[in-house]
C-alpha cells in the first residue's frame, strides 16, 4: 500500500534561511507527488507536482522539490524563507489509477522567524 | 471565477444532532472528493463523485456517513448523530477530470465541525 512520511512535525527557521522540509513514500506502482500549502483556516493551495520527467520541480513561491527515486523521498527546498511561509505543508502522493484519491503525509508545520 | 465554496465555514452540533456540509465545485468542475482532517494530522480521503454517482466510497466510515452529488445543487456530506470524535475540518476538493494527475485538485477553505 502506499504511503507517505513527512518526518518533521514542526520546523523553526529564521527569516532568510534556507529550508528543507522532509517527504518519504513508500509504493509499488508508478507515483504522483505533490506539495501543498495551507494557511491558518484556509484550504490547500498547490505548490508543486511531480509527474514524470525531470527529477527537479519548481513551484510557486519560489518552493523547488526534487524527485529520488532510489531514496523514494520527495524534499521541498526554499533557499531563503519569508515570514509570509509560516504555514502547515503537506506532501501527497497518488498512483496513476488512483486519481484525485491522494494520500497524505502528517504535515509539517513551518514556523518563520525574524 | 470563483474557487471551490464549502458552506458553512464553522458549524457546531450537540451530539445526536446531523450535520450537513455543502460544496459547491469551481465552474466546469464535474469530479469532487471530500476529505476529513482530524486534529494534528494529515488529510484522509473519504469519498470521491461525479454527478449523480459515487465513484469511491472507501474512506467513508460505514455508518452515519453519506454523501451525494446531485445533478443540480452543491455535493453534500451529511453525518448523521454526531459523536465528539466527529469533530474535524472537512475539505471539499474538484477537478474537471479525475484528478490527481492531468487535473489537481482544488481545494475549499473547509467546514470546521465541532460537536459538543
Amino acid at each position: 500500500a502506499q504511503s507517505v512520511t513527512q518526518l518533521d512535525s514542526q520546523v523553526p527557521v529564521f527569516e532568510e534561511a534556507p529550508v528543507e522540509l522532509r517527504c518519504n513514500y513508500s509504493s509499488s506502482v508508478s507515483v504522483y507527488l505533490f506539495w501543498y500549502v495551507q494557511y491558518p483556516n484556509q484550504g490547500l493551495q498547490l505548490l508543486l507536482k511531480y509527474l514524470s520527467g525531470s527529477t527537479l520541480v519548481k513551484g510557486i513561491n519560489g518552493f523547488e522539490a526534487e524527485f529520488n527515486k532510489s531514496q523514494t523521498s520527495f524534499h521541498l527546498r526554499k533557499p531563503s524563507v519569508h515570514i509570509s511561509d509560516t504555514a502547515e505543508y503537506f506532501c501527497a502522493g497518488t498512483s496513476y489509477n488512483q486519481g484525485g484519491k491522494l494520500i497524505f503525509g502528517q504535515g509539517t508545520e513551518l514556523s518563520v522567524k525574524p | 471565477n470563483a474557487g471551490v465554496m464549502q458552506n458553512p465555514r464553522h458549524l457546531v452540533r450537540r451530539r445526536g444532532q446531523e450535520a450537513r456540509l455543502r460544496c459547491s465545485p469551481m465552474k466546469g468542475h464535474s469530479h469532487v472528493y471530500w476529505y476529513r482532517q482530524l486534529p494534528e494530522e494529515g488529510l484522509k480521503f473519504m469519498v470521491y463523485l461525479q454527478k449523480e454517482n459515487i465513484i469511491d466510497e472507501s474512506g467513508m466510515p460505514k455508518e452515519r456517513f453519506s454523501a451525494e452529488f446531485p445533478k443540480e445543487g452543491p455535493s453534500i456530506l451529511r453525518i448523521q448523530q454526531v459523536v465528539r470524535g466527529d469533530s474535524a475540518a472537512y475539505f471539499c476538493a474538484s477537478s474537471p477530470g479525475t484528478g490527481g494527475t492531468n487535473s489537481p485538485l482544488h481545494f475549499g477553505n473547509g467546514t470546521r465541525l465541532t460537536v459538543t
